[in-house]
């Protein structure tokens, strides 16, 4: 099982905010990264660190921490990110990486 | 621009081995950790593995460790994953991806279109 929750799904309107969150003791100590996946194509990173975007990724992006709990808010949400979204961090131990289960977010 | 091509995947017997491949270009890659990445058919990602930049510390999955071995040849820009005691459960896309320079080691900036492996029983 992971160490990071996620829930599985979640629901968006067009060009509202919504926010994907995971939830972790590692989260405590660590960041998390967040991941965009689409079915056939590779992951892409889209928040990292504190609050990171990488080159490319909208600045409707954003990532946050509180706790034991980190977020993943899109801000005027577009078809284009419906996806599923994967946050990671490291492990309790340090000596690992660990993925939550995704949560899968539609665009209505 | 960074590429990251996977090869190696087939269809295996359970028990079986394998050695999957990743070939890098488009950065120095002798100054980044490397690890690999699976996805199950409809399940999540999974972690499996890390080396760092020298190739001299390696980290696992606690489901892969003892049967896995990650390796890299500097020299040639490739990234390996030596794949043993396969069990169907092994059964996924296998990306290989880079990590990040600043952020640690969860952070996975460039990931290749993956190479499938079905070990069935």
């Amino acid at each position: 099982s992971s160490e990071l929750t996620q829930d599985p799904a979640v629901s968006v309107a067009l060009g509202q905010s919504v926010s994907i969150t995971c939830q972790g003791d590692s989260l405590r100590t660590f960041y998390a990264s967040w991941y965009q996946k689409k079915p056939g194509q590779a992951p892409v990173l889209v928040i990292y660190t504190k609050n990171n975007r990488p080159s490319g990724i909208p600045d409707r992006f954003s990532g946050s921490r509180s706790g034991n709990t980190a977020s993943l808010t899109i801000t005027g949400a577009q078809a284009e990110d419906e996806a599923d979204y994967y946050c990671n961090s490291r492990d309790s131990s340090g000596n690992h990486v660990v993925f939550g289960g995704g949560t899968k977010l539609t665009v209505l | 621009e960074v590429q990251l091509v996977e090869s190696g995947g087939v269809v295996v017997q359970s028990g079986g081995s394998l050695r999957l491949a990743c070939a890098a270009s488009g950065f120095t890659f002798d100054a980044f950790s490397m690890h690999w990445v699976r996805q199950a058919p409809g399940k999540g990602l999974e972690w499996v593995s890390l080396i760092n930049k020298y190739g001299d510390k390696t980290y696992y999955a606690d489901s892969v460790k003892g049967r896995f071995t990650i390796s890299r040849d500097n020299s040639k820009n490739s990234l390996y994953l030596q794949m043993n005691n396969l069990r169907t459960e092994d059964t996924g896309l296998y990306y290989c991806t880079k990590e990040e320079i600043t952020s640690g080691w969860n952070t996975f900036d460039s990931w290749g279109q993956g190479t499938l492996v079905t070990v069935s029983s």
